[in-house]
């Protein structure tokens, strides 16, 4: 248990849904993220959130949009998507932006999406 | 970032260290180097971190070379739980992106 909370864990969705991915944290933390891994892939890092405010976007198609209502709280809302968007949707939370305090990142389980 | 380069799988025997190394040539000074393992389906755990100094924890012992271009991972007595892919990544010196290369799947064997 890291503390990184995402629901749900598995999710099969077709093209033209409309679904949310959630994530919580119970840690304290100010900042949160999300990253994408596909299969036999590096993760990918899509959003980076930092006290509600968005500071990273890596070029993410907008049919993903995040949302960050408190620090607490991160949701990947899903609006037609693709095939090749099926993947490992991670989400991570750390104390701080400032890499000089030696933060660790902390992910939770992922979330499985599936895109028929 | 400064890029890290691992070697794409490993063995090692049960009970037996396990050195993962890493290399970071380019690594500036004020970046510090991580170590997150990610075992099969879930996500990933943080394992240790350094600048300079070697470190040593409940999991792993993290050895930085002088010239701080490489590194190495140790697990002093491998199970097969260590069974993962072990991710070496130098954080940025400003923000917060931590950026993964492929790893090293490590298979510790019986």
């Amino acid at each position: 248990e890291t503390g990184v909370t995402q629901t749900p864990r598995h999710l099969v969705m077709g093209m033209t849904n409309k679904k949310s991915l959630k994530c919580e944290q119970h840690l304290g933390h100010n900042a949160m993220y999300w990253y994408k891994q596909s299969a036999k892939k590096p993760l990918e890092l899509m959003f980076v959130y930092n006290f509600k405010e968005q500071t990273e976007n890596n070029s993410v198609p907008s049919r993903f949009s995040p949302e960050c209502p408190n620090s607490s709280h991160l949701f990947l809302h899903l609006h037609t998507l693709q095939p090749e968007d099926s993947a490992l949707y991670l989400c991570a939370s750390s104390q701080s932006t400032n890499r000089e305090l030696k933060d660790t990142i902390y992910f939770g389980e992922g979330s499985w999406l599936t895109v028929v | 970032d400064a890029k890290t380069t691992q070697p794409t799988s490993m063995d090692c025997a049960e009970g037996r260290a396990a050195n993962l190394p890493c290399n970071h040539s380019t690594i500036s000074g004020n970046e510090y180097v991580y170590w997150y393992r990610q075992i099969h389906s879930q996500g990933p755990q943080y394992i240790i971190h350094g600048l300079k100094n070697n470190e040593t924890n409940e999991m792993a012992s993290l050895i930085i070379t002088e010239d701080r271009k490489s590194s190495t991972l140790i697990l002093p007595h491998a199970t097969l739980r260590d069974t993962a892919v072990y991710y070496c990544i130098v954080a940025r010196d400003t923000g917060n992106q931590f950026y993964f290369g492929t790893g090293t799947s490590l298979t510790v064997i019986p």
